[in-house]
């Protein structure tokens, strides 16, 4: 039972434009919300995370925007470059949960 | 180094072997967690430390899936009588608090075993 969703497996962008990722989930329980990075042969790293107290954190060109109501969250990447090219995954977590749960990943292709 | 490290990066086992695999936290780091990454999918969670108490192994698939963190720094996850559904890579990874708190973990580059 997937309780966090990315139901795009890939996205090609042009280079500059915006990159938009959306995850969806399940749980109500869940109050911590991250975005993960992952480059062919390495181990995911972090790229920015948000709490269900508020409904938008930015760091330079990344947003992420959170939808409580509707169990939604996206990763807004803007403008997009061509490094940006990776699989990213969304990931939850419960108050004092002890894991994350992951989605299963968006391919993402910026196009030069 | 200043990174989590994992070893072998690759293993490929005959069905029915034994396998470990090891992974190095970060340094300070309290909390350690394993989790499988099957092909297309996400990491799954299978098991999680606080220093050297497992805390929660509620994500390992079957008996035959053991880990360890003695001296809570290395951790071992040893796989037993191997089957083809174990072909995964198994991502292991630190942080300094509990997810809960942080939320960030730094991941290793994982071990990819392939069971034939």
């Amino acid at each position: 039972d997937q309780q966090v969703k990315q139901n795009s497996p890939s996205l090609s962008v042009q280079e500059g434009r915006i990159s938009i990722l959306n995850c969806d989930y399940t749980n109500s329980m869940f109050d911590y919300f991250l975005w993960y990075k992952k480059y062919p042969a390495e181990g995911p790293t972090f790229l920015i995370s948000i709490s269900s107290i508020k409904d938008k954190n930015e760091d330079g060109r990344f947003t992420v925007f959170l939808n409580k109501s509707a169990k939604h969250l996206s990763l807004h990447i803007v403008p997009s470059q061509p490094g940006d090219s990776a699989v990213y995954f969304c990931a939850a977590s419960g108050a004092g949960a002890n894991n994350l749960f992951f989605g299963t990943g968006t391919r993402l292709t910026v196009i030069p | 180094g200043a990174g989590v490290s994992q070893s072998p990066r690759y293993k490929v086992a005959k069905r029915g072997q034994d396998v470990a695999l090891r992974c190095d936290p970060i340094s300070g780091h309290v909390s350690l967690f394993w989790y499988q990454q099957a092909l297309g999918q996400g990491p799954e969670f299978l098991t999680y430390f606080q220093n050297e108490a497992q805390l929660d192994k509620s994500g390992l698939p079957s008996d035959r899936f053991f880990a360890e963190r003695p001296e809570g720094s290395v951790s071992t996850l040893k796989i037993q009588r191997t089957q083809q559904e174990d072909s995964a890579v198994y991502l292991c990874a630190s942080s300094l608090d509990r997810v809960g708190n942080t939320g960030e973990l730094f991941f290793g580059e994982g071990s990819r075993l392939t069971v034939l």
